[in-house]
This record gives C-alpha cells, structure tokens and sequence, in this order.
C-alpha cells in the first residue's frame, strides 16, 4: 500500500501477557517513529530508527518495552508482561529523513485488561 | 524541562477564521510541525516552520518566533471538517520529537 500500516488495528491483552505491534512503514523510508498516545493526549515519543539503527530510545518506560527493526523496513513493538498502565494508542510514522514531514499509521489500540 | 503549551479546546463558527497558539520551551530546536488529528485516526501533517516567519498553504497558515518559543496556526474559511485536534510538534535538534497535548477545535455552523 501507499502508507504506514500497522497491524492489529486492536488488541485486548491479559495482564502479564507478551503483545507485538507491527508496522510496515512506507518503501523507501529511512526514518521510523514509535509513539504512545493517551486518550486526549498527545503522542509521547518512544523509540527512533534510522534504517535498521535503532538510534534513540530514550522514551520507551521500561525494559518491558522492545523495539526492532532487523531488515530497516518493518519494525516490531514488543511489551512483555503487560501492565494496565500499557493500555494506549501505539503509532508508528515514517519519513523519508531529516527535517521531512512524518506519514503516521492508523495506530495499534492495546487495551490490557 | 522541556515544555509544550496549547489550548485544550477551542469553538468557532463554520466560515470564520481561527488561531491556535503554541509555546514552547525545549533544550533544543530544529524545526516545528503542526499536524490535524481527527478522533480515532492517524494525525496528518499541515506544516512545517524552521525559520521565524508565515508560511502560507491554502486555508492554513503557521507561524513561527523562535526568540518567543512561540508559533500559532492560522485556520481560515473554517468547515465543519475542520473540527478536529491540532497538535504541535517540536524536533529538538536529535532524534527525538515532542508534542503537545493538542487543542480539540469544534466548528458550529
């Protein structure tokens, strides 16, 4: 497709439970963005690549958070150990580098109950 | 710290024309973005200032003061699909970005 596409669109994890985020930035794009969003909140930055480095990852919250980005195309958010406070809106964004405006997926909604 | 300040929300009327502020106060800065956001989507970008100034496209206009850590966007000929969120967004010179909580705009006909 034409743009960032992430998979599931919704996720209900158990407390505890392991849960991957997928995203499949747009071809050809060197830079990708993870970002929580809160309802009612802006995106808060979790974790930047360039290519398959991943270069910042200054604000994932724990070390339950992983991210990945082996062939610098399609990147992967792993949560371990879900806690209800994980509960949000993960978005992925693309863009082709620099100072370029960022192409945002439809976002991943995780709910851990 | 590093700071962001927008309105929560805003109302105006279809036609009119309407400004949201952003403030700011970051340990860096390399450019500012705003994006619209509608509710349960993915936010889409508008526009993008690096130098202080107005940078006209369309119905949208954003400017920016980098000695006020100030920037507004401008939205004219308002339309019912305006209503939205408007979040701006600060790259701070590194890798990372930060936003705003964002301002919820309604237009009312």
């Amino acid at each position: 497709g034409a743009g960032v596409s992430q998979s599931p669109r919704y996720k209900v994890a158990k407390r505890g439970q392991d849960v991957a985020l997928r995203c499949d930035p747009i071809s050809g794009h060197v830079s990708l963005f993870w970002y929580q969003q809160a309802l009612g909140q802006g995106p808060e930055f979790l974790t930047y690549f360039q290519n398959e480095a991943q270069l910042d990852k200054s604000g994932l919250p724990s070390d339950r958070f992983f991210a990945e980005r082996p062939e610098g195309s399609v990147s992967t958010l792993k949560i371990q150990r879900t806690q209800q406070e994980d509960s949000a809106v993960y978005l992925c964004a693309s863009s082709s580098g620099g100072n370029t405006e960022a192409f945002f997926g439809q976002g991943t909604r995780l709910t851990v109950v | 710290g590093q700071n962001i300040d927008q309105p929560t929300e805003m109302t105006a009327t279809e036609g009119a024309i309407v400004q949201i502020n952003c403030t700011y106060q970051t340990s860096g800065f390399n450019g500012l973005f705003w994006y619209q956001q509608h509710a349960g989507e993915a936010p889409t970008f508008l526009s993008y200032n690096v130098l202080d100034g107005l940078e006209e496209k369309g119905r949208f206009s954003s400017f920016l003061s980098r000695s006020k850590g100030y920037s507004y966007l401008l939205l004219k000929e308002l339309q019912m699909k305006d209503s939205a969120s408007y979040l701006c967004e600060i790259s701070t010179g590194g890798f990372k970005t930060i936003f705003g909580a964002g301002t919820r705009l309604f237009v009312k006909a």
